[in-house]
């Protein structure tokens, strides 16, 4: 089964610094997939950033980038130059591989328990 | 365009009651899944529909249904609610997975 791990239940930031937001993960399967969401107190999860198994390279969006450490089963997300609006709940989550039908993957997606961040000016 | 839409936003109900959660995914995903997140056990996958077919479930008792109309929206619903069924419920629509999931607002259920 799989299983994401987030240790930390709650992280400061000082505004325009760099935060490391940490992921473990565990799975049997080769093919995967890592995301990350955010959750701001209205609930909406909102996607930033997600990492293919194999992929080689780490995956960049904007202040996002995912530090993937596959031996480790470690993805963590980085926001660089962090902002006030940053503050909210980061979920890490892993996607299994299921069938493929139409061009369209399904499978559920594993969610961690989630990081709240708090940026103070 | 326009995102995930979830209604209502939400909703109280008394124990026993039944409750059904609406769904309408961007225009042109096939895909929808449902989550339930609490303060105590996260979130939590309930089902996914592709193509009006359900294609997997999580562990969720029998009370826990949903369907998918030909037009991809998708509903669920509780049936004899429970007061631990108040939660929050996610409606995910996707089209490729590798581009992730794109999530609605959210039902807010409450259960009395």
């Amino acid at each position: 089964a799989q299983k994401i791990t987030q240790t930390q239940p709650g992280m400061f930031v000082q505004e325009k610094e760099a935060v490391t937001l940490d992921c473990t993960y565990d799975t049997s399967d080769q093919s995967y997939g890592l995301f990350w969401y955010k959750q701001p107190s209205s609930g909406e999860m909102i996607f930033l950033i997600y990492q293919g198994s194999y992929d080689e390279q780490n995956a960049t969006e904007g202040r996002y980038s995912l530090n993937f450490q596959k031996a480790r089963k470690s993805a963590n997300l980085v926001i660089s130059a962090s902002q006030l609006g940053d503050s909210a709940m980061y979920f890490c989550a892993m996607r299994e591989s299921k069938g493929n039908a139409g061009g369209t993957s399904y499978g559920k997606l594993t969610f961690g328990q989630g990081t709240i961040l708090t940026v103070h000016p | 365009k326009a995102g995930v839409t979830q209604t209502p936003r939400y909703l109280i109900k008394t124990r026993g009651q039944q409750v059904t959660l609406s769904c309408s995914p961007i225009s042109g995903h096939r895909s929808v899944s449902w989550y339930q997140q609490t303060p105590g056990q996260g979130l939590q996958f309930l089902f996914e529909y592709f193509s009006e077919t359900q294609r997997n479930k999580g562990n969720f008792p029998g009370r826990f249904s949903g369907r998918q109309f030909s037009n991809s929206r998708s509903e669920m619903n509780v049936s004899t609610l429970e007061l631990g069924d108040s939660a929050l419920y996610l409606c995910a629509s996707s089209l490729f997975g590798n581009y992730g999931y794109t999530f609605g607002s959210g039902t807010r259920l409450t259960v009395v």
